[in-house]
C-alpha cells in the first residue's frame, strides 16, 4: 500500500458506543494530524502529532482520544459521541516541521452518529 | 482573529479559465496552500506559494500578494474533471493550517 489508509471508510455508531479510527502512512513522515471536515466548514485541526508526540490539541472535546504509538500510525478513540460530531474525519501526514512540505491526506472516515 | 475567505461557489465553462480568490487575515505567515477536493475524496495538493509572485504549474497556476493577504488560483483549459472543491489554506507557525471553507467549482460543457 502506499500514501495514507485510513479505517474504517464508513462508521455509524450511537451515543453510548465505543469505536476507533485508524490512519496509517507509508510515507515515511513523521507528523501525523486528525482534521474534522463538516459540510460548508472549513477543516478544523484536532490533534498533531510529531515523532509520536502530541504537539497540537485545539480544545477538542476529551470524547474524542488519539493514541500515535509510532510515527506510522494514528488512532481517535470515540466515546459517547454527540449528533453533533457526525463528520468526515481526515488523518493527514506531512514531512517534519519543514515549511514548505505539504500535507497528504487519506480518503476519511465518514462518521454518523445517531 | 484568523480568517480565510474564498468564495463558496463557482461555475465556469468546459475550455474556458476561472480564477479562484482568498484572502487571508492570520497572526502568522508561513505560506500559503491550494488543495483540490473531488466529492468524497481526499484533498490532495495543488500548490504552494511562501514569496509573491505567481507559480505555474501545467493548467494551473497560483498567485500571491503578502502585503494584500491575497492569492488566486488560476485554472486554464478547464476539464470537466476539474469539478471539485479547491481549498485555501495558509500556514501559521510549524504545524497549523488555516483553513478556508472552500470554493465548490461547477464545470458546465
Amino acid at each position: 500500500e502506499t500514501g495514507v489508509t485510513q479505517t474504517p471508510r464508513h462508521l455509524v455508531m450511537g451515543m453510548t458506543n465505543k469505536k476507533s479510527l485508524k490512519c496509517e502512512q507509508h510515507l515515511g513522515h513523521n507528523a501525523m494530524y486528525w482534521y474534522k471536515q463538516s459540510a460548508k466548514k472549513p477543516l478544523e485541526l484536532m490533534f498533531v502529532y510529531n515523532f509520536k508526540e502530541q504537539t497540537e490539541n485545539n480544545s477538542v472535546p476529551s470524547r474524542f482520544s488519539p493514541e500515535c504509538p509510532n510515527s506510522s500510525h494514528l488512532f481517535l478513540h470515540l466515546h459517547t459521541l454527540q449528533p453533533e460530531d457526525s463528520a468526515l474525519y481526515l488523518c493527514a501526514s506531512s514531512q517534519e516541521r519543514g515549511v514548505a512540505h505539504e500535507q497528504f491526506f487519506g480518503p476519511g472516515t465518514r462518521l454518523t452518529v445517531l | 482573529g484568523q480568517n480565510i475567505d474564498q468564495p463558496t461557489e463557482m461555475t465556469a465553462t468546459e475550455g474556458a479559465i476561472v480564477q479562484i480568490n482568498c484572502t487571508y487575515q492570520t497572526s502568522g505567515f508561513n505560506g500559503l496552500f491550494w488543495y483540490q477536493q473531488h466529492a468524497g475524496e481526499a484533498p490532495t495538493f495543488l500548490s504552494y506559494n511562501v514569496l509573491d509572485g505567481l507559480e505555474e504549474k501545467g493548467r494551473f497556476s497560483s498567485f500571491l500578494s503578502r502585503s494584500k493577504g491575497y492569492s488566486y488560483l488560476l485554472l486554464k483549459e478547464l476539464q470537466m474533471k476539474d469539478s471539485a472543491s479547491y481549498l485555501c489554506a495558509v500556514r501559521d507557525g510549524d504545524y497549523q493550517l488555516i483553513w478556508g471553507a472552500g470554493t465548490k467549482l461547477i464545470i458546465k460543457p
